[in-house]
C-alpha cells in the first residue's frame, strides 16, 4: 500500500493563482481531510469527508473548496490564492468517522504564494 | 471554540533522562483522545488513540494515560533516547466523530 500520497511537494503560486492540491489513498478509508500547518499555530482543519459524496467545513475553510467523488481521492482547491495561504498542506485518513481512529497522514504540500 | 492546550511548548533533556508531557481539553462532550509523534521532515505518525476515562496505553518506552473528568493527558516517555526527539501533538476528538482539534506541540530534544 502507498498509504496516502499527495503531490505536489512544492509549489510556489503567485497572489491570484489558482490551484489544486491533490491527495489520494489506497487504504479504503472513508474518512479524508486537509490540515494546514503554520509556525506556532498547529494544525488546523480546512475541510473534511466522511465519504463519497460528502465534505464539510472544518476551523479554517475560508478560500479553499473540496470534493469527493471517489473514495480514494480528495482534492483541495485554491481558488484565488493570497499570502496568508502560503504554509504546509497535510492531508489524512482514517478507517470510518475520523475521531476514533488513527489518522494516516500525507508527505505534505509547501506552498507558497508570492 | 474548544481548545486543546499542550505543556511544555519544548524541552530538552539528556540520554537516558525519563519526562512527561501534559495535555489539557475539554472535559465536556470527550469523545477521543489521540497522541501523534512529528519527526523533522516528516508527517505525523499515530502513537496512541484513547477513548476511555482511566484509560492507559504503551508502546515501547512511551505511554499515556487519560483523565476525561479532568480534562487532561500524560504523555511519558521512559529513559529517553535521541531518537524520541520530535514534537508531540495530542488531539482532542469532537463528538460528533468529524473533527479533530489539535494542541500546537511539545517539542522535544534528546541530547547524546
Amino acid at each position: 500500500n502507498a498509504g496516502v500520497t499527495q503531490t505536489p511537494k512544492f509549489q510556489v503560486l503567485k497572489t491570484g493563482q489558482s490551484m489544486t492540491l491533490q491527495c489520494a489513498q489506497d487504504m479504503n478509508h472513508e474518512y479524508m481531510s486537509w490540515y494546514r500547518q503554520d509556525p506556532g499555530m498547529g494544525l488546523r482543519l480546512i475541510h473534511y469527508s466522511v465519504g463519497a459524496g460528502i465534505t464539510d467545513q472544518g476551523e479554517v475553510p475560508n478560500g479553499y473548496n473540496v470534493s469527493r467523488s471517489t473514495t480514494e481521492d480528495f482534492p483541495l482547491r485554491l481558488l484565488s490564492a493570497a499570502p496568508s495561504q502560503t504554509s504546509v498542506y497535510f492531508c489524512a485518513s482514517s478507517y470510518a468517522t475520523g475521531t476514533r481512529n488513527e489518522q494516516f497522514f500525507g508527505p505534505g504540500t509547501r506552498l507558497t504564494v508570492l | 471554540i474548544l481548545n486543546v492546550e499542550q505543556s511544555p511548548q519544548s524541552l530538552h533533556v539528556q540520554e537516558g533522562d525519563s519526562t512527561n508531557f501534559t495535555c489539557s481539553f475539554p472535559s465536556s462532550n470527550f469523545y477521543a483522545l489521540h497522541w501523534y509523534r512529528w519527526e523533522t521532515a516528516k508527517s505525523p505518525e499515530a502513537l496512541f488513540v484513547m477513548t476511555l476515562n482511566g484509560d492507559e496505553k504503551k508502546k515501547g518506552r512511551i505511554s499515556a494515560t487519560l483523565n476525561t473528568k479532568e480534562g487532561y493527558s500524560y504523555l511519558y516517555i521512559k529513559g529517553s533516547q535521541p531518537e524520541d526527539s520530535a514534537t508531540y501533538l495530542c488531539a482532542f476528538g469532537n463528538q460528533a466523530g468529524t473533527a479533530l482539534i489539535f494542541g500546537k506541540g511539545t517539542t522535544l530534544s534528546v541530547s547524546s
